[in-house]
């Protein structure tokens, strides 16, 4: 059973970068054929996909986050990160990692497992 | 405003059927690309409930039914259950936006 946790700083000041990690476990994110997602949560704007990557280090972004956007992998830790720069109020959400997977006969990704979710808030 | 277009709010009693649609358009689900359904129950991640349009994960049960037509998708809960009670998310990919995937806004089920 593939698990996912996301883990970092709930409390983020404006301007600033918000990081994260999602740490798998019961697979190897370097194995298979899977999108390593991040989505997020805010009140205002319901679920948003922020960007993945994939089991080979190519990346995909939200083209509205694109500008300000990374997603990295470390297969060593079996973790995956987001990086978000020059933050603001509008950040505010509870931020998601996921697991994508395009399967044959399907057209598109669907996210089959999700971690708990951690919120992060921007503000002084 | 959300790419994909879902009612916010849908109710029913107990055993009855109530259904969710989620509007798109002609870059999204009217071109082809499958319709994926999550629950989200309070303070939980989302749950995928349906994917490529009608397919249920295994655990899932078979009173939740997915459909596809057009540029439309919907999700049938059959014999509601007060359990049922949550918010439900349709998933797309938009090829207008550059290999973006989009939700729709959200519905809110109440069992009466």
């Amino acid at each position: 059973q593939v698990q996912l946790q996301e883990s970092g700083p709930g409390l983020v000041n404006p301007s600033e970068t918000l990081s994260l990690t999602c740490t798998v476990s019961g697979g190897s994110i370097s194995s298979g054929s899977f999108y390593w997602s991040w989505i997020r949560q805010s009140a205002g704007k319901g679920l948003e996909y922020i960007g993945r990557i994939y089991t080979s280090g190519s990346t995909n972004y939200n083209p509205s986050l694109k500008s300000r956007v990374a997603i990295s992998m470390d297969t060593s830790e079996n973790q995956f990160s987001l990086k978000l720069s020059s933050v603001t109020a509008a950040d505010t959400a509870v931020y998601y990692c996921a697991r994508g997977i395009l399967e044959m006969g399907v057209t598109g990704i669907y996210f089959d497992y999700w971690g708990q979710g951690t919120l992060v808030t921007v503000s002084s | 405003q959300s790419v994909l277009t879902q009612p916010p709010s849908v109710s029913g009693a107990p055993g009855q059927r109530v259904t969710i649609s989620c509007t798109g358009s002609n870059s999204n689900i009217g071109a082809g690309y499958d319709v994926h359904w999550y629950q989200q129950l309070p303070g939980t991640a989302p749950k995928l409930l349906i994917y490529g349009n009608t397919n249920r994960p295994s655990g899932v049960p078979d009173r939740f039914s997915g459909s596809k037509s057009g540029t439309s998708a919907s999700l049938a809960i059959t014999g509601l259950h007060s359990e049922d009670e949550a918010d439900y998310y349709c998933l797309s990919h938009d090829s207008s936006l550059n290999g973006n995937y989009v939700f729709g806004g959200g519905t809110k089920v109440t069992v009466l």
